[in-house]
């Protein structure tokens, strides 16, 4: 069964950085474009980042664009998100995704919390 | 960016009924492939989502067949035939034809 772990979430000040890591198994992770989605408390799913299958292809929300990096390493079947100048509305939970067709997410993580607060 | 609007917000349903919500997208979703990338995703409480239906009527393997889509172009719709326990928590459409990837604000589905 399709795995995906995130970690790296906490409490971060604003205008700092923050990298979420999010560990694959149980696919051929070097197959498939991933992606980061997040949710704020109590709000609906926005997406952040998509990120090719070879890791060259890369496409952001405006809301995150300069500011975010989504980066992949095959070898060790995990995805990143580079945060910075991270600001008050960055908080959410924040959910990575395998792609299946046509870059759809069709596996997602459990998730991890990043509040942005002073 | 398409904006795709859900409807209703909330649905309360007695168990054993049907349900039905409603998703709309600013532009058609259809595509020069002859698919139409509309998608639906159902988000349990302190869940993350999952998919339920692809390309606008497709069930994911393991969705019961209570769920049903259906639509074109512009406008969509899931039905529940028989609403469970199980089913209860916020359900999104989701287009994938460009990006950005959008979401409806979602509809809620409640046991009454």
């Amino acid at each position: 069964q399709v795995q995906l772990v995130e970690s790296g979430g906490g409490v971060v000040q604003p205008g700092r950085s923050l990298t979420l890591s999010c560990a694959a198994s149980a696919f051929t992770f070097s197959n498939y474009g991933m992606l980061w989605f997040r949710q704020a408390p109590g709000k609906g799913l926005e997406w952040v980042a998509l990120v090719s299958s070879d890791g060259i292809n890369k496409f952001y929300a405006d809301s995150v664009k300069g500011r975010f990096t989504i980066s992949r390493d095959n070898s060790k079947n995990t995805l990143h998100l580079e945060m910075n100048t991270v600001r008050a509305d960055d908080t959410a939970v924040y959910f990575c995704a395998k792609a299946g067709v046509e870059r759809t997410p069709d596996y997602w993580g459990q998730g991890t919390l990043v509040t942005v607060s002073s | 960016d398409i904006v795709m609007t859900q409807t209703p917000h909330t649905l309360s349903v007695i168990p054993g009924q049907p349900a039905s919500m409603s998703c709309k997208s600013s532009q058609s979703l259809l595509f020069s492939d002859g698919k139409t990338y509309l998608y639906w995703y159902l988000q349990r409480p302190g869940q993350p989502p999952q998919l339920l239906m692809y390309e606008v009527s497709k069930r994911v393997s393991a969705v019961s067949d209570r769920f049903s889509g259906s639509g074109s172009g512009t406008d969509f719709t899931l039905k529940i035939s028989r609403v469970e326990a199980e089913d209860v928590g916020v359900y999104y459409c989701m287009q994938s034809i460009q990006l950005p990837l959008t979401f409806g604000g979602g509809t809620k589905v409640e046991i009454k």
